[in-house]
């Protein structure tokens, strides 16, 4: 089965300017994240989508972060004013909804790198 | 609050060594434990998962380990190879369904192996 998709993979801009990073989960997959890492850092977990609701964006830094999964399937993340410390890759990953207690695997996409200048 | 610590941050091994990674965590009441393989570019590929009422999982020359209740993971590697070298993570999963189905992680363990 085709794994999750991202794009750009890499992206460079200047301070202030905004981005915008595509996802696509495996099919099927009702749960969706978006992760931040950091250099030398595991990746924080954004935001969490399950089918078009968000029912987790507590570390979502909310004055210039924003997501969406319009239809349940796809995602998008933006970034509006980038600022330095937002260089990091962004991982997206999703997860099946499984009806084993204790057990949803969530799977990662390659990561978009962000370059902010 | 839950947190996740590696050990070493960095490891450098000969090839053909057999090597131990560390994970240790602060709060016991997880779901499971996972370590992760991220190679440079790529995203996170699952090596192993742990359950929290099983001890250990193998998978080739991978062994991990879990003591849930002195907040410690192990992840052995068996005669490590050039191709093992990459980041390892451990992230352990809290609550399980909705919000709470969430992954924390380590800062990794990045593993060189010298042919």
């Amino acid at each position: 089965e085709a794994g999750v998709a991202q794009s750009p993979r890499y992206k460079i801009i200047e301070k202030r300017q905004s981005v915008a990073f595509w996802c696509n989960p495996i099919s099927g997959h009702a749960t969706l994240y978006w992760y931040q890492q950091i250099l030398g850092q595991g990746p924080k977990l954004l935001i969490q989508f399950q089918n078009n609701g968000v029912v987790d964006d507590s570390q979502l830094p909310k004055d210039r972060f924003s997501a969406e999964r319009l239809k349940g399937v796809d995602s998008t993340l933006k970034i509006q004013p980038a600022k330095l410390e937002d260089s990091a890759v962004y991982l997206c990953a999703s997860s099946p909804t499984s009806g084993r207690s204790g057990y949803n695997e969530q799977f990662f996409g390659p990561g978009t790198r962000l370059t902010v200048l | 609050k839950q947190e996740v610590t590696q050990i070493p941050a960095a490891l450098s091994v000969p090839e053909g060594e057999n090597l131990v990674l560390n994970c240790s965590f602060t709060d016991s009441a997880i779901y499971n434990l996972q370590w992760f393989r991220q190679d440079p570019g790529k995203g996170l590929t699952s090596l192993l998962l742990i359950q929290s009422s099983q001890r250990e999982q193998t998978s080739g020359r991978l062994n991990a380990s879990l003591d849930k209740s002195s907040g410690r993971s192990t992840l052995y590697i068996a005669a490590s190879q050039p191709g093992d070298s990459a980041t390892y993570l451990c992230a352990v999963r809290i609550g399980y369904g909705g919000a709470t189905n969430k992954l924390i992680f380590g800062t990794g363990t990045l593993l060189a192996v010298q042919p």
